[in-house]
């Protein structure tokens, strides 16, 4: 069963950053799409951005384009998502998860499985 | 973006009745819907993907139906394992876009 594992929770100021890593089993770690979501309290989630670890290609959501970066680095199999700019409302748990398998002609995006264990980000002054 | 409505927020069921979730995206997304299920402290998981397709290991009282901007998520016969919230999610155009879920409780 594959398990994506993300680092644990973080309790951050306003204005500050938040780096959150989520790593995969890295012998398939180039062959899947990453996406990042997030999930405030009583909310759906709502997707951040993803990376494409074979090409480096990454996509941002027009809501945080300029806040966001998120990265792949293969020697660890490791994703992962920083967050600039926290506000009180950036409070949420962030999640990682797999899309389809590369070269399949799916949108990185078509699905989102599995999800790692999910990051709460807690902002407050 | 693509908004998702689902219908309804919530819903009491007894263990055996069937259970009919609604998704209806703001636009027509054709066949890209998805339907995860979230348990209290978990992450969500995926349940049926381009509408009708089962993800492995997900009974098969659980089934999808729909096209273009009227969608629905059937559990023909509801477990105690089932009460969760559903959220629909459209694969469609980017950004992918999830409902608001709905609430599956034990009457």
């Amino acid at each position: 069963q594959v398990q994506l594992v993300q680092s644990g929770a973080e309790v951050k100021k306003p204005g500050s950053s938040v780096k959150v890593s989520c790593k995969t089993p890295g012998d398939t770690f180039n062959s899947y799409s990453i996406s990042w979501a997030r999930q405030a309290p009583g909310q759906g989630p709502e997707w951040v951005g993803g990376v494409m670890p074979m090409s480096g290609i990454v996509n941002y959501a027009q809501k945080f384009q300029g806040r966001v970066t998120i990265t792949a680095d293969e020697s660890t199999a490791t994703s992962y998502m920083e967050l600039t700019g926290l506000k009180s409302d950036d409070t949420a748990i962030y999640y990682c998860a797999r899309g389809p398998r590369s070269g399949t002609g799916r949108e990185p995006y078509y699905w989102f499985d599995p999800w790692g264990q999910g990051t709460l980000v807690t902002v407050s002054s | 973006d693509i908004q998702m409505t689902q219908s309804p927020s919530s819903l009491s069921a007894s263990v055996g009745d069937r259970v009919t979730i609604i998704c209806r995206p703001s636009q027509t997304i054709k066949n890209y819907l998805n339907w995860y299920q979230q348990k209290p402290g978990k992450a969500p998981k995926l349940l049926i993907y381009g509408v009708t397709n089962l993800q492995s290991g997900v009974p098969s009282r659980f089934s999808g139906s729909g096209s273009g901007t009227d969608f629905t998520l059937t559990i023909s016969s509801v477990q105690p394992e089932d009460f969760a919230t559903y959220y629909c999610q459209q694969s469609y155009r980017s950004p992918p876009t999830f409902g608001h879920g709905t609430k599956v409780e034990i009457k």
